[in-house]
């Protein structure tokens, strides 16, 4: 089992919906980290989140620590944000901000 | 545009082959992140400088190593390379709030 699991996989909506990723991770950590990685490849960060909430722009991103949860929300999506979201933790017994990654999700929105 | 630079954008090269991959961290960022991500095992973290030393590794294999010179650029050497060594390797620098920002990345293709 992956200490960091998303879901769902792979996701399509229409332009305008609102979409929830969400990320589970089964140990201790210090920070959680959204990426988002374009087609191109490229790998951006969105946010990196200890606890509570963070919002930029259409983006929020949510926290639980005690129920090792977090999750991503797009508003109003767009075409634009067809991409692949990837969760990732720096983990509370690793030295330095190494990260572990979930497996991504694929969204696809549609205009 | 995150500041970090890696060089070659694309690498293509046969088996046994030996490949330099170069990272520059943004200006005044002391830490580089090694990370592969490879179709059958996602995101990987590989190794970690801090300031010319050594800090943490993960999963890298034998056949590889890294250094990070004075300027605190970085090499990640991948040697006698394989079919499955063909992937994105991404180099991150890490900021002093422990902020990830990734280079471009560069793909390795192994024929």
């Amino acid at each position: 089992k992956n200490e960091v699991e998303q879901s769902p996989q792979n996701l399509t909506a229409q332009e305008g919906e609102f979409i929830t990723i969400n990320c589970s991770y089964s140990v201790g950590i210090s920070a959680l980290h959204w990426l988002q990685q374009h087609p191109g490849g490229g790998i951006v960060s969105l946010f990196m989140l200890s606890s509570g909430k963070k919002k930029h722009g259409r983006l929020i991103a949510t926290i639980n620590i005690q129920e090792k949860h977090s999750s991503l929300h797009i508003t109003a999506s767009h075409p634009r944000d067809s991409a692949v979201y990837i969760c990732a933790v720096r983990l509370l017994l690793t030295s330095g901000s190494r990260l572990t990654f979930g497996e991504g999700t694929q969204l696809t929105v549609n205009p | 545009d995150s500041g970090v630079t890696q060089t070659p954008k694309h690498l293509i090269t046969a088996t046994g082959q030996r490949v330099t991959l170069r990272c520059s961290p943004r200006s005044g960022d002391l830490s580089v992140y090694w990370y592969q991500q490879s179709l059958d095992q996602g995101l990987q973290f590989l190794i970690q400088y801090y300031n010319g030393e050594e800090r943490a590794k993960g999963n890298i294999l034998e056949r590889f190593s890294a250094q990070q010179f004075p300027d605190l650029h970085s090499e990640l050497n991948l040697s006698s390379l394989e079919l499955g060594d063909s992937a994105l390797y991404f180099c991150a620098s890490v900021s002093s709030s422990n902020e990830q920002f990734f280079g471009p990345g560069t793909r390795l293709t192994v024929l």
